[in-house]
């Protein structure tokens, strides 16, 4: 169980260009996900909370504006990084929260690999 | 600066050795999870810990939560190869986002055979 997917797994766009990004959750509703970005060799970096039917929060230094995040159902939420350019290339990995008895848990998709040429 | 100070930041050790793996802070979890993830995958959860003290065994790894739930360890005995990969503390704490996880910087494991 717990298991989460993402697509596309990897990407290449032109600069200036919108790229959607989708977050599954397949085996459990996730009424909390979230979204990061991790350079080569680094730890992940929070960008946004995104929230079932709300507005997503944003982590300081991250543009709303430019890293749109919709969670339209309790299985999906998306990330859109509009006008691409090549520093937002990276690895967008997504998380589904999952409640247990006296905690939640972060169960990782696979990541998506983004290059903005 | 850092809320969970994970380390060491790189380890590369013969297979067969022993290593140990720190994350600590000056702050309170309410639980405390280690990942492991490979080049070009996402985190894949290992083990949570959730009461002051606790310890956890998954085969040759052995997870330890402190006493006052501020720190934690993770323990290989016998690494062989297929341990290679980044490991990533992630603690959660009361009054954050449910289930926001705050992460170490992660220690890049490397096995020789």
């Amino acid at each position: 169980g717990a298991v989460v997917s993402q697509h596309p797994s990897w990407v290449i766009c032109k600069s200036g260009t919108s790229v959607k990004i989708e977050c599954r959750s397949l085996d459990f509703q996730a009424t909390t996900m979230f979204w990061y970005r991790q350079f080569p060799k680094q730890s992940l970096m929070l960008m946004a909370t995104s929230n079932e039917g709300s507005k997503a929060t944003y982590e300081q230094g991250v543009e709303k504006d430019k890293f749109l995040i919709n969670h339209a159902s309790l299985t999906l939420s998306t990330l859109t990084v509009t006008s691409a350019h090549p520093e937002d290339s990276s690895f967008y990995i997504c998380s589904a929260a999952q409640p247990r008895d006296t905690h939640y848990e972060q169960y990782f998709g696979p990541g998506t690999r983004l290059t903005v040429t | 600066t850092q809320l969970l100070e994970q380390s060491p930041q790189f380890l590369s050790i013969q297979e067969g050795e022993n290593l140990t793996v720190y994350c600590n802070s000056s702050s309170v979890f309410s639980s405390l999870q280690w990942y492991r993830q490979e080049p070009g995958e996402g985190p894949v959860l290992l083990v949570t810990v959730v009461t002051g003290g606790e310890v956890k065994k998954l085969k040759r790894l052995t997870f330890q939560f402190g006493d006052a739930r501020k720190d934690s360890s993770l323990h290989i005995t016998a690494a062989q190869p297929g341990d290679t990969g980044l490991y990533l503390c992630a603690g959660a704490r009361r009054g954050s986002t449910l289930g926001r996880l705050y992460f170490g910087r992660g220690t890049q494991l490397t096995v020789w055979p």
